[in-house]
């Protein structure tokens, strides 16, 4: 099967600008979640879909983050307007039952 | 809150080389503990889990033991390759969702020939 795909896999905006960042989970996953690392630093949960739902968006770090997930297929992480802090590597990962958590590559953000 | 220490990288072995990496967490409850690592290139893979104190997770020839008394989750491998070489995380789950994890910082391991 495929695995979670990420677009892109590398992203260099200028501070200001938007970014979209695009994840395409295991077919048939429920679940889907966003997770970001920034400046070498852990690993922090942004937030989880099931289906189309936000379950909980807890990790979400303000309202410059917007996350959707259209008809419970892919899911977009917008970034509006970026800031310099929001460099870091963002990774999306889908689950379904109790089959383990899959995890994409990523996608590497850096806003100069 | 919850939270999870590991060992600061890099670190740098040879082959065949007794490997231990660090982790301690801290939990109100009784999480599910982990390792994850991240190949060059690639997507964090579960390496291994331990769902209750005192299971011992094991993939690949590592190996680690959920340790409720002194709240770590060690990993260790007997013998490192250079195919080993990757970033490792430590991760503990939260109570109600196993799959929204608290991860440490990751500790780069480099293994030489």
């Amino acid at each position: 099967e495929a695995g979670v795909t990420q677009f892109p896999s590398h992203s260099v905006i200028e501070k200001g600008q938007t970014v979209t960042l695009r994840c395409d989970p295991i077919s048939g996953h429920d679940n889907l979640y966003w997770y970001r690392r920034v400046m070498g630093k852990e690993i922090k949960f942004l937030l989880h879909f099931v289906k189309e739902s936000k379950q909980d968006e807890s990790g979400m770090p303000n309202n410059r983050f917007l996350a959707e997930r259209t008809g419970g297929t892919y899911s977009t992480l917008k970034v509006q307007p970026a800031e310099l802090e929001d460099s870091g590597v963002y990774f999306c990962a889908s689950s379904q039952g109790i089959s383990p958590l899959h995890f994409g590559n990523g996608t590497r953000l850096t806003v100069t | 809150g919850d939270s999870v220490t590991q060992m600061e990288g890099p670190v740098t072995l040879s082959e065949e080389a007794f490997l231990t990496i660090n982790c301690t967490y801290t939990a109100t409850g009784y999480p599910s503990l982990f390792w994850y690592v991240q190949y060059p290139g690639e997507g964090l893979q579960l390496l291994l889990k331990a769902t209750k104190a005192d299971d011992k997770g094991s993939n690949k020839g590592f190996e680690a033991t959920y340790r409720k008394e002194t709240t770590s989750f060690h990993l260790e491998k007997g013998s490192v390759q250079v195919s080993d070489s990757a970033v490792y995380f430590c991760a503990l789950s939260d109570p109600y969702n196993t799959d929204k994890l608290i991860f440490g910082t990751g500790t780069r391991l480099q293994v030489f020939p």
